[in-house]
């Protein structure tokens, strides 16, 4: 079985700055998906960025970024020029590859950007 | 495109009793998934509907069911309700099975008195 953790419960970071949030994963597996979803008071799931395994590159999209780490089972988020709009709970995410859909979830991270 | 619909938002219901909760999928979307939020034991997956079919059940008792019309709508079901299972229901809706990338209803609020 594959597990995920977060290990920051809450963060907190001025707007404008940069901030990376943590994320391990255990896995015996090669081929799987990482995600980083964003729910914020809304509650609605909200997908911020998708890491192929196999794939080296680092995915990007816009200020959010990712430092996938495979050997080492580590996937965070650096959110750069954070904005008020970013406060919201952050859930990193796992999934196998040719397992149907299911998702396993961290625990998750409160992010919190203070003007 | 509309999104993921999850019908009703709120609910509160009394133990015991049963409770059916509703998730439309993204238009041509054929998998729906469902999954249980709940402040101690976070994000857990229920199940996942393809093609009417049930693909994958996490770890939950005979209590929670499901099932996907042909329409590929999808319904759950709590029988004999506890105060443990209020919680945050969401649906996600993917194109295919083992697609890579799930979109999420706003989840039915299900509180158990």
């Amino acid at each position: 079985a594959q597990t995920v953790t977060q290990s920051q419960p809450e963060m907190s970071v001025q707007e404008a700055e940069t901030v990376t949030l943590s994320c391990t994963y255990d896995t015996s597996e090669s081929n799987y998906y990482l995600f980083w979803y964003k729910q914020p008071p809304s509650r609605q799931m909200i997908l911020v960025i998708r890491q192929e395994a196999y794939k080296q590159q680092n995915a990007t999209e816009n200020r959010f970024s990712v430092n996938f780490q495979k050997a080492a089972k580590s996937f965070s988020l650096k959110i750069s020029d954070s904005q008020l709009g970013d406060t919201a709970m952050y859930f990193c995410a796992f999934h196998l590859d040719n397992a149907g859909n299911m998702l396993t979830f961290g625990g998750g991270t409160r992010l919190m950007v203070k003007p | 495109k509309a999104g993921v619909t999850q019908t009703p938002r709120y609910l509160i219901k009394t133990r015991g009793q049963q409770v059916t909760l509703s998730c439309s999928p993204i238009s041509g979307h054929r998998s729906v998934s469902w999954y249980q939020q709940t402040p101690g034991q976070g994000l857990q997956f229920l199940f996942e509907y393809f093609s009417e079919t049930q693909r994958n059940k996490g770890n939950f008792p005979g209590r929670f069911s499901g099932r996907q019309f042909s329409n590929s709508r999808s319904e759950m079901n709590v029988s004999t309700l506890e105060l443990g299972d209020s919680a945050l229901y969401l649906c996600a809706s993917s194109p295919r099975t083992g697609a890579s990338e799930a979109f999420f209803g706003q989840g039915t609020r299900l509180t158990v008195v």
